[in-house]
């Protein structure tokens, strides 16, 4: 079936440093996926996004890179701020399903 | 400019009842989606409701069914509650069936006892 999932559910890294948390998926026709931050008692907000005939996107601080050969995306967060302190999730939507897919996601702690 | 507001945001449940929670898209968002996260977990997909239709379903039972008003506002309706429907509940609305331009709301955390 669909998925996507995520490698690493904890991340701790000191205030600074650059962040990488990388995601999987499993479904060869999904052609977007999307980053979301996920603070306590918020939805998800929108991060960064990238279709499937790009292999990197930047944006603010943030790069996606996206390697279909091995079904793999990862987001790199530059300079990592008390303030990145969040759930990441990574999604992806395409194929035969007009849905979003959400990975478990993973808990970024940045370390003062 | 108003994001997609939820209501209520929180709500406590006694097992067996039934429970509507509401959702008002973004201004100039036509289609809403609805999200179940359990804690701990990525938010799974419910359904899609454009032009006041369903048009895709996850993988949940007939308990958890909804409507769309002319306006394009939600419901989602949970009948015969089980403790496993505690979780925070997503809704998110987009420039048609798409889900790009997606955007989310804070959620209603319902609790189910």
């Amino acid at each position: 079936g669909e998925s996507v999932g995520l490698h690493l559910p904890t991340l701790s890294v000191q205030e600074g440093d650059n962040s990488i948390i990388n995601c999987a998926y499993s479904n060869s026709a999904s052609d977007y996926f999307i980053w979301y931050k996920q603070e306590s008692g918020k939805g998800p907000q929108f991060i960064i996004d990238i279709r499937s005939n790009m292999d990197k996107r930047q944006g603010q601080r943030v790069t996606v890179l996206l390697n279909k050969t091995v079904k793999h995306l990862s987001l790199q967060i530059a300079a990592t701020q008390p303030g990145d302190s969040a759930v990441y999730f990574c999604a992806g939507y395409g194929g035969a399903t007009n849905k979003l897919i959400f990975g478990t996601g993973t808990l970024l702690a940045v370390q003062p | 400019d108003a994001g997609v507001t939820q209501s209520p945001t929180h709500l406590i449940k006694t097992r067996g009842q039934q429970v509507t929670l509401r959702c008002s898209p973004k201004s100039g968002h036509d289609t809403v989606s609805w999200y179940q996260q359990a804690l701990g977990q990525g938010p799974q997909f419910i359904f899609q409701y454009y032009e006041e239709e369903e048009r895709q379903r996850g993988n949940f039972p007939d308990r958890f069914s909804g409507h769309q008003f002319p306006n394009y506002s939600s419901e989602l309706n949970v009948n015969a509650l089980l403790l496993g429907d505690s979780a925070l509940y997503l809704c998110a609305s987009s420039p048609g069936t798409g889900n790009y331009g997606y955007t989310f709301g804070s959620g209603t955390r319902l609790t189910v006892v």
